[in-house]
């Protein structure tokens, strides 16, 4: 069965701390994994990867997947109080064509 | 551009009634998915509607339905509302499904009572 698993579940850091979020998966055929940040309700995409290897940067905010380890992490560096938020992973299932969320990630930065 | 809208963004219904909620894509998305947000359960997939076709169903019972119209807007259906149905039910839309950039609405928020 499609799974995808996160880790840590919650987190609380500093101001200025930089914090790892994990992702791992199984999945019949991987096409993407993507990560997004939900403050609130609508989570808001960040990154899409789809290749071993290869990290993607936004900002403070960079990722990288890991095909044949079947995970992907998250790094925020120089944290700031704005990025207090969950952290969700998703791995999209070419087979199906579908999308699995992981359980995501509660992160909460303090002054 | 306008994002994407979900209404009602907040309902509250009683065991045994039903539910229909709308999604308005952006302009020119053709895909939307629908997703249960719940604190056990995290997001789970229900379905996705492109071209007014529903292209994928996750695992859930026969009461939630959907169905797509011409101008890409979607409504969700939720039959015989149990108690375990309340959650934040949040819609999804992107040009060609979830391979692309998805964009989120702010969801509707529903409590079964």
């Amino acid at each position: 069965e499609d799974k995808v698993v996160q880790s840590p579940l919650s987190l609380v850091v500093h101001e200025g701390d930089t914090v790892t979020l994990n992702c791992s998966y199984e999945v019949t055929n991987f096409r993407s994994l993507l990560w997004y940040k939900q403050e609130k309700k609508a989570p808001t995409f960040l990154f899409m990867l789809t290749s071993s290897g290869i990290e993607k940067k936004s900002g403070r905010l960079s990722s990288i997947l890991d095909k044949k380890e079947l995970f992907s992490i998250l790094n925020i560096t120089a944290t700031q109080t704005g990025d207090s938020a969950v952290y969700l992973c998703a791995v999209e299932d070419n087979s199906y064509d579908k999308v699995i969320f992981g359980p995501g990630t509660s992160l909460s930065v303090i002054p | 551009k306008a994002g994407v809208t979900q209404t009602p963004r907040y309902l509250i219904k009683t065991r045994g009634q039903q539910v229909t909620l709308s999604c308005s894509p952006i302009s020119g998305h053709r895909s939307v998915s629908w997703y249960q947000q719940t604190p056990g359960q995290g997001l789970q997939f229900l379905f996705e509607y492109f071209s007014e076709t529903q292209r994928n169903k996750g695992n859930f019972p026969g009461r939630f339905s959907g169905r797509q119209f011409s101008n890409s807007r979607s409504e969700m259906n939720v039959s015989t509302l149990e108690l375990g149905d309340s959650a934040l039910y949040l819609c999804a839309s992107s040009l060609g499904g979830m391979k692309t950039e998805a964009f989120f609405g702010q969801g509707t928020r529903l409590t079964v009572v």
